[in-house]
């Protein structure tokens, strides 16, 4: 069984530059998760999406950040124009919401360095 | 707002030993879920265990079990015969059970836990 896949797995680029991170949730899961850890901060929400639809976004941090799910096997992150404030790593996560506790399984994470 | 505070940023244990890493959070609701998450150096996040706040029977996953203590707030992962693969980034979560607060999970601090061989 495949779990959520995240890519690129790192990610290099220069400060004003656009960058698009992408996720592929596990298969049958129809939430969707966007989070953002650094040092500073831990882990944060950035926004979540049910049924492919946006259901809370009021961690994005600015206007520069935008988050699509054009179906439900695939969804970005994009930032444009990137800062170095934004380097951190952007983890996906994917859960069944339905009924029980709805266990979030984290995809391996996006590493973005802005210089 | 609900807040989560894990209060011990590093933590040690020899190998073969027991350790128990603190959790506290703050909420107001009565039904909820509590979740250990861990990090190894590969960034991955693993879920160790869970605890829905309505179970008044501690949860266990093999050498990992909690103590859940409601009215103190408390919610505390105790691994037993600690292994060198337990080294880890472990963080505490909490999700309310409520459909209108979403599906948030909130984060503590983390705990960074050492095996000692």
């Amino acid at each position: 069984d495949a779990g959520v896949i995240q890519s690129p797995r790192h990610e290099v680029t220069e400060m004003g530059q656009e960058v698009t991170l992408r996720c592929k949730p596990i298969s049958g899961h129809n939430s969707l998760f966007w989070y953002r850890q650094t040092m500073m901060r831990g882990l944060e929400l950035l926004i979540y999406f049910n049924n492919n639809v946006p259901i809370d976004d009021s961690g994005m941090p600015e206007d520069r950040f935008s988050a699509k799910m054009p179906n439900a096997s695939f969804s970005t992150l994009k930032i444009q124009p990137s800062e170095p404030r934004d380097s951190a790593v952007y983890f996906c996560a994917s859960s069944f919401r339905g009924s029980g506790s709805w266990e979030q399984y984290f995809g391996p994470g996006t590493r973005l360095t802005v210089t | 707002a609900q807040t989560v505070t894990q209060s011990q940023p590093e933590m040690s244990v020899q190998e073969a030993e027991t350790v128990t890493l603190s959790c506290t959070y703050d909420t107001s609701e009565s039904d909820y879920y509590l979740f250990w998450y861990k990090q190894p150096p590969s960034r991955q996040m693993i879920l160790v265990i869970r605890q829905e706040a309505y179970k008044q029977q501690n949860a266990t996953e093999n050498r990992f079990s909690v103590n859940f203590q409601k009215a103190a707030k408390s919610f505390s992962l105790k691994i037993s015969d600690s292994q060198l693969g337990d080294a880890a980034m472990y963080f505490c979560a909490y999700r309310s059970a409520r459909e209108t607060s979403g599906s948030r999970l909130t984060f503590g601090e983390g705990t960074q836990l050492t095996v000692n061989p």
